[in-house]
């Protein structure tokens, strides 16, 4: 059974770095082919992909957000870390972590997703 | 902006079928991407529903379906029921961008 769970702070104060972790179970990242992505969605608003990391640590990011993203994985304790700086109340939103597929060129999607967790940014 | 058009809403009585249509551009969709899409009952996670274009993973009830044509793609659920209330999302992997993309969503009210 996949399962994924995000935790962080709930709230961030302007120009702070957050730090998320998720926590899965059911799979390994160091399996070939694993992959876990972030995922955002502001309050009311439609979902944003942030970054993903792979099984042999390549990782990606959103153009727009790139400069201030980093996604790490340990596979040891099974969690991926995200970090974002410069934390803005624009990016008050839900974030989740999910399970991404992508077995060959132009085949991509997130099969399991955590329950997300609210980060607000306000002073 | 969203970077796949959805309509923002569609409605339908009980029992009956609605489409949800997302369209893409020549980076994704149009490049040959797969299209996926996403539930979203109210106050919970993503869901999802139908992955590959066409395919339903285990559990999710025959009455959803999906298509894909050229660079667009639609969702269709027959017999409405009031459970399906929610929004729902289509995704898709955009080759120049190398990202994930999502639609803006639509939220489907049964009436």
């Amino acid at each position: 059974q996949v399962t994924l769970k995000e935790s962080g702070p709930a709230l961030v104060e302007p120009t702070q770095t957050l730090t998320l972790t998720c926590t899965f179970s059911g799979f390994s990242l160091s399996t070939r082919g694993m992959r876990v992505s972030w995922i955002r969605q502001p309050p009311g608003k439609a979902l944003e992909w942030l970054a993903r990391v792979d099984w042999d640590d390549d990782k990606f990011y959103s153009t727009s957000l790139k400069t201030r993203l980093t996604i790490s994985k340990d596979t040891s304790k099974n969690q991926v870390v995200l970090t974002m700086t410069n934390m803005d109340p624009v990016d008050t939103a839900t974030y989740y972590c999910a399970r991404t597929l992508f077995p060959e060129a132009r085949v991509f999607w997130h099969d399991y997703w955590g329950q997300g967790t609210l980060v607000t940014v306000s002073s | 902006q969203s970077v796949l058009m959805q309509p923002p809403s569609v409605s339908g009585a009980p029992g009956q079928r609605v489409t949800v249509s997302c369209t893409g551009s020549v980076s994704d969709i149009g490049a040959g991407s797969d299209v996926h899409w996403y539930q979203q009952l109210p106050g919970t996670a993503p869901k999802l529903l139908i992955y590959r274009n066409t395919r339903r993973p285990s559990g999710v009830p025959d009455r959803f379906s999906g298509s894909k044509s050229g660079a667009s793609a639609s969702l269709a659920i027959t017999g409405l029921q009031a459970e399906d209330e929610a929004d729902y999302y289509c995704q898709s992997y955009d080759i120049n961008l190398d990202a994930s993309v999502f639609g803006g969503g639509t939220k489907l009210t049964v009436l």
